[in-house]
């Protein structure tokens, strides 16, 4: 069954600074990885969705990279702001006899202070 | 576009009783999933719909949890008796064609049991 963890639970950094959130996942079968942002009291949105093909995804101040064989893929983001606060949710789709489900990390919380 | 719905935001019930959540994905979406989350945990999948068939239920409790997409669209959810460890957040997500595609996400439905 595939796993997903992230690494740290939670972060709290003056603005400015970059940072790096950091999943695991123990079964290297994807069909992609995708990180998403949670606001208190909203939904999920998608920031990066990296294929299994590819290496990484950049989107502004946000950068994913992805090592399948590893197992890991990391998430910069730079330049930290207080607007960035929220939760980052990892998230790898699974391939083979799993295909197409989404399994979920917990999270990094992360509070980005002015 | 419109998003994905989700009724009602919030509610408390008492254990025992039944409620139930509504969702309306984005217009034209296929797929339909609901996913549980759990405060501190990462989103559960509990059923994917494929038009108006189950293709995964194998992580819905049956004992007391329901589902139904009767004409393919508009999807409800129903827990029958709650009780106090089904307090989550409940969120619906639809994507345009299989599981491969996009997942996108609506706002939730925040449910306490006490």
């Amino acid at each position: 069954k595939q796993e997903v963890t992230q690494i740290p639970a939670a972060l709290s950094v003056p603005e400015g600074e970059n940072l790096v959130l950091n999943c695991s996942f123990t079964d290297s079968a994807i069909y992609n990885l995708q990180w998403f942002r949670q606001d208190p009291g909203k939904g999920l949105t998608s920031l990066l969705l990296i294929q299994s093909s590819q290496r990484e995804q950049t989107s502004g101040r946000l950068n994913a990279s992805l090592d399948k064989s590893s197992g890991r893929s990391t998430l910069y983001i730079a330049a930290s702001q207080p607007g960035d606060s929220a939760t980052y949710l990892c998230a790898v789709k699974g391939g083979g006899s799993t295909l197409g489900r989404l399994y979920f990390g917990r999270g990094t919380q992360l509070t980005v202070w002015p | 576009e419109a998003g994905v719905a989700q009724s009602p935001r919030y509610k408390i019930i008492e254990k025992r009783q039944s409620v139930a959540f509504w969702c309306n994905p984005i217009s034209g979406h296929a797929t339909l999933y609901w996913y549980q989350q759990i405060l501190g945990q990462g989103p559960k999948l509990l059923i994917q719909f494929q038009n108006n068939g189950v293709v995964d239920d194998s992580q819905l409790p049956k004992d007391r949890f329901s589902a139904e997409r009767l004409k393919g669209v508009d999807s409800t959810l129903k827990i029958q008796p709650a009780k106090l460890e089904d307090s989550a957040v409940y969120l619906c997500a639809s994507s345009l064609g299989s599981a491969l595609g996009e997942q996108y996400f609506g706002p939730g439905t925040r449910l306490t049991v006490t």
